[in-house]
């Protein structure tokens, strides 16, 4: 099985920061990763596909990229609104593992 | 305006069958490429993708939970069904089922969740 691994498990930042989390897998899954905001109680909402295009609706201060192995989101600008936790997915037709989640907090 | 919405027991014994049931609206699963998928998140931790069905009744299960779910659908009534069996409490989750877009994988409408506890 692919294994999804987040770094770092929890993110300190202030308003207006750039924000990088990591999403490494196991083994190469080219391009099919997905990635997702939870906040508390709440169910995750879809942001990006296909490692790097944002979905209709998400701000462009998000962005995503890599491909193989190793991927990146970036937060240009972090809102308050962003504050969260988020999760990679590797996802394809027959599976769909996630990441164990990157909190973004408040500095 | 797709929309999603879990349904089943707050509270099932160690042992028994849990069953839940995803009603939606917006899309139909007799339309090619289609899917629904059930992920679960224990208190406190992380997603993990349990099961997904699509359009053609084509089904997958996470390696590690195949031997105790089932995923089946009733295409008319909009709706689709998951069953675990021989409950624990490490089981103990909000269970969401997702729609799955074009046959990819991943989930881009989601319910609200249930939250099930397992418990004597």
């Amino acid at each position: 099985d692919i294994q999804m691994t987040q770094s770092p498990s929890t993110l300190s930042a202030s308003i207006g920061d750039r924000v990088t989390i990591t999403c490494r897998a196991s083994q190469t899954i080219n391009s099919w990763l997905a990635w997702y905001q939870q906040k508390p109680g709440k169910a995750p909402k879809f942001l990006i596909y296909r490692a790097s295009r944002l979905e209709s609706g998400v701000p462009s201060r998000f962005n995503g990229s890599g491909s193989g192995t190793e991927f990146t989101l970036t937060i240009s600008s972090l809102q308050p609104d962003d504050f969260a936790t988020y999760y990679c997915q590797h996802y394809n037709s027959y599976s769909g593992t996630f990441g164990q989640g990157t909190k973004v907090e408040i500095k | 305006q797709i929309t999603l919405k879990e349904s089943g027991p707050t509270l099932v014994k160690p042992t028994q069958t849990l069953t839940l049931t995803c009603t939606f609206s917006g899309f139909s699963l007799s339309v090619s490429g289609v899917g629904v998928g059930w992920i679960r998140q224990p208190p406190g931790k992380a997603l993990e993708w349990l099961a997904h069905i699509y359009w053609d009744d084509d089904r997958r299960y996470s390696p590690s939970l195949k031997s105790r779910l089932t995923i089946t659908k009733d295409t008319p009534k909009n709706q689709v069904v998951l069953t675990v069996t021989n409950t624990d409490p490490v089981d103990t989750a909000t269970y969401y089922c997702a729609h799955i877009r074009a046959a990819a994988g991943f989930f881009d409408f989601w319910g609200q969740g249930t939250l099930v506890t397992v418990s004597s």
